[in-house]
């Protein structure tokens, strides 16, 4: 059973250019969340997809927007790039209702640098 | 909104020794889960140990546990018999429960690091 997957594992990209993220979430699990993780910080909620559309989201601009598909996989879009968006995107699978809380197993992340 | 602060930004121990990293939180919830995290250099992060709040005893998992005291807002995990592989950032979570639609909140992450 494969895990969460995340794609590309690296991206270099310079500044006012746009990137987008690849998430698949582990077999069963219905529910996307994204992570930012700046250096030396903790992980920082970016937003939540269930049902193809943003359940919740976290602190962050519109430039970070995201989109998911029937098949669960989501993306994550961020527009005009600004160094401070270097960081590791980490990416998290839930079951929407599978217990009384719903565990989220992360992907290996994707190391993004805006230079 | 919740806060999850750890005071201890790197810590060392030698093998086979024991180790505790410090976490506290605060929130108004009465219900909610806290969790450590452990994120190798591989860079997945791996869940370590779960504590639901409602439930007094700690957890434990093999050579980890917690003390959790609601009262004080403190969350600290022990490894016990520590190993080279336990080298890695330790991070404390919260999460409250909303039917699917949780997310985590992490603490900034304690640098541990086992010497031979």
């Amino acid at each position: 059973d494969a895990g969460v997957t995340q794609s590309p594992t690296h991206l270099i990209k310079t500044r006012g250019q746009q990137v987008t993220l690849r998430c698949s979430p582990k077999s069963g699990h219905d529910t996307v969340s994204w992570y930012q993780q700046a250096l030396g910080q903790g992980p920082q909620f970016i937003f939540q997809y269930y049902e193809e559309e943003e359940r919740q989201r976290g602190n962050f601009p519109d430039r970070f927007s995201g989109h998911q598909f029937p098949n669960y996989s989501s993306e994550l879009n961020v527009n005009a790039l600004l160094l401070g968006d270097s960081a590791l995107y980490l990416c998290a699978s839930s079951q929407a209702f599978g217990s009384s809380y719903n565990e989220q197993f992360f992907g290996p992340g994707t190391r993004l640098t805006v230079l | 909104a919740q806060t999850v602060t750890q005071s201890q930004p790197e810590m060392s121990v030698q093998e086979a020794e024991t180790v505790t990293l410090s976490c506290t939180y605060d929130t108004s919830e009465s219900n909610y889960y806290l969790f450590w995290y452990k994120q190798p250099p591989s860079r997945q992060m791996i869940l370590v140990i779960r504590q639901e709040a409602y439930k007094q005893q700690n957890a434990t998992e093999n050579r980890f546990s917690v003390n959790f005291q609601k009262a004080a807002k403190s969350f600290s995990l022990k490894i016990s018999d520590s190993q080279l592989g336990d080298t890695a950032m330790y991070f404390c979570a919260f999460m409250k429960p909303n039917f699917g639609n949780e997310k985590l909140t992490f603490g900034t992450g304690t640098r541990l690091t086992i010497i031979p």
